[in-house]
Parts: C-alpha cells; structure tokens; sequence
C-alpha cells in the first residue's frame, strides 16, 4: 500500500499563507488529489492531479509537488477555511492521508 | 445539480449483513466510475471500494475483501455496497462518490452511519 503522511496539525492567522504537506512512501507521479473536510459535513474536493483547481474553489488555494511530495497552499487563509484536509493518491490503488487539521488564531 | 444521497445505515450486530444504496441525479451515471469511502468517527478517511462504468470491474482494499460486494445498476442510477461478515471496526459514516476515471472523488454525498455493535 501506499502511505500519505500529513502533519496531524497546524495553527495559522488570518490573512497569513499556509502551507500542507503530504509525503507518499512511494512516488505516485502527479497523481495526489486534496479534499477539505468541515465538521459534519462530507469532503470536498480542491485539487486533482496535484496543482489543477476543482471548479469552483477559490484561486487562494493551489496546489505543487509530484513524486513523492506535495504541498496544499492557501494564500491567504481566511476564517472559513477551519477544516480538515486530506490527501489522497490514486497512481497505486486510492490511499488518503491522516489529514491536517487547520485552526485560526 | 449533482446529488448523491446514500440509504440503508443502521445498527447491525457483528457478524450479520448490511446494504447501503447511493442513488445519484444530475449527472450522466453509467459515464462515471463509482466508489465507496468510510470514516470511521474522529477518524480519517478509508477508501472501500470502486466499480467502472459497466459494473465489470472491481475493487476492494485487503480490509474488506471478500466481505463486500460493490455494484451498481445503471438503469436505476444507483450504485450498492453488500457488505457481509460485519465487524466492529467497519463502524463509520459510508460515503459514496462519483469518480473521474480511476482518480478523484470529485462529488461526495451526505453518507450514511452504520454502526456495528451487539
């Protein structure tokens, strides 16, 4: 299986750039999509194959990396954006990471 | 507008059996590969299975394998997951999403809640 590490955390202020991180075991090209996830809601798609934009989600999130790591970049970080946010590859079967969780001072 | 609305969760004791549906609107189904994904509570998300477009190929993670059957009904724009042999770790919301190719999950539904428990 192919393993997606996140950090389990981060903690940024309004109107800063944060940026997440994932680092799959194995290299899976540019195949790495990125999904938020609000509580009690179900997750959302922001990115697919690494840096495209789903329709619909603000320019202020973006997208980098292929092989082995990726980056999920939001720039700026408004308060809406508290959620989770998850990896996930499809180059090796579909493996998510453990998620992020973003919190605003 | 695409909407998939997941049915069929409930409590259920280990060991028996429990069927969910997802019927999907707003898109044209039978074009779209079709997958389930679990998240057990305060947990992480777990892909369950995937079906092509024609129902003639599937698949399933080492964790469910040969207890879970995915499959679908294009007629009825309704994909299924038969899932047997439950246990307590198969607790978890169970969303089903429409797929682009073998890649994204680009729509997710409200899920549904099993719970697997004596």
């Amino acid at each position: 299986d192919t393993v997606l590490t996140q950090s389990p955390a981060l903690a940024v202020s309004p109107g800063e750039r944060v940026s997440i991180s994932c680092r799959a075991s194995e290299g899976v090209n540019s195949y790495m999509h990125w999904y938020q996830q609000k509580p009690g809601q179900q997750p959302k798609l922001l990115i697919y194959k690494a840096s495209n934009l789903a329709s619909g989600v603000p320019a202020r999130f973006s997208g980098s990396g292929s092989g082995t790591d990726f980056t999920l970049t939001i720039d700026p970080v408004e308060a809406d954006d508290t959620a989770t946010y998850f990896c996930q590859q499809s180059w090796n079967d579909w493996t998510f990471g453990g998620g992020t969780k973003l919190e605003l001072k | 507008e695409v909407q998939l609305v997941e049915t069929g969760g409930g409590l259920v004791q280990p060991g028996r059996s429990l069927k969910l549906s997802c019927v999907a609107s707003g898109f044209t189904f039978s074009s779209y590969w079709m997958y389930w994904i679990r998240q057990a509570p305060g947990k992480g998300l777990e892909w369950v299975s995937s079906i092509n477009t024609d129902g003639g190929s599937t698949y399933y993670p080492d964790s469910v394998k040969g207890r879970f059957t995915i499959s679908r009904d294009n007629a009825e724009n309704t994909v299924y997951l038969q899932m047997n042999s439950l246990r307590s770790e198969d607790t978890a919301t169970y969303y089903c999403a429409k797929g682009i190719a073998a890649n994204w999950f680009a729509y997710w539904g409200q899920g549904t809640l099993v719970t697997v428990s004596s």
